[in-house]
């Protein structure tokens, strides 16, 4: 069975640049896997950032991108900010209508 | 604006079913939509467990397709979650939420999530 892989925690400091992954255990992630992610902060519900790779969803800071990295999809931050402190989960379309989502990245900003 | 509340027991006993459900409210369930349940254990990752469209096709993950039935009541403008033969595995948050029919787009509306717990 295919899994997906996150890191587990990254840190970055305020102001500075984070890349965070979201790759399979089999295989490499495409366009195909309409990769998307979100932002969960503790007690609340996900909120959705990026879509279809690269997609902004409405009001998200542009400070926020994504894209195709290698064999991984890759989330993004440039100049990170002390509110992005969160849980980063990715989403993969695995065919058949089936969805699954990564073991997610707990970012801390310090 | 499209607004998801889960309600459900709160407690429930292993070998029991879980049962939770979503109502849609500020807009239609019989859309070109899929209505989904996702699922997050304390202190851990999300976990999509299945969803449904209004016509009641549904698509479930693999590992709990034996468990599990997602259903839809469009005259209440809700759809539901069985689980069967829970344990405290299956101790989680219990999120409802959307997405398009369209792959390309997201997950875009979440509840606020329900909390249940497996214990005797």
């Amino acid at each position: 069975q295919t899994v997906v892989t996150q890191e587990p925690s990254f840190s970055v400091s305020p102001g500075g640049t984070v890349t965070l992954t979201c790759g399979l255990t089999s295989g490499s992630v495409s366009t195909s896997y309409y990769p998307s992610w979100y932002q969960q902060t503790p007690g609340q519900a996900p909120r959705t950032l990026i879509y279809n790779t690269n997609i902004r969803s409405s009001g998200v800071p542009h400070r926020f991108s994504g894209s195709i990295l290698g064999n991984k999809a890759a989330l993004t931050i440039t100049g990170a900010q002390a509110d992005d402190e969160s849980a980063y989960y990715c989403a993969l379309y695995m065919g058949s209508d089936i969805w699954v989502f990564g073991g997610g990245t707990k970012l801390t900003v310090l | 604006q499209l607004q998801l509340q889960e309600s459900g027991p709160g407690l429930v006993k292993p070998s029991e079913t879980l049962s939770v459900t979503c109502t849609v409210s500020g807009g239609s369930i019989i859309t070109s939509y899929y209505w989904d349940w996702i699922r997050q254990p304390p202190g851990k990752g999300l976990e999509w467990i299945g969803s449904v469209h209004y016509s009641g096709s549904t698509y479930y993950n693999p590992s709990l397709k034996s468990r599990v039935t997602i259903y839809v009541d469009t005259s209440k403008k809700q759809f539901s979650l069985k689980l069967s033969s829970v344990t405290a595995a299956d101790t989680a948050v219990y999120y409802c939420a959307r997405h398009w029919l369209d792959r390309s787009k997201p997950f875009d509306y979440w509840g606020q999530g329900t909390l249940v717990t497996v214990s005797s």
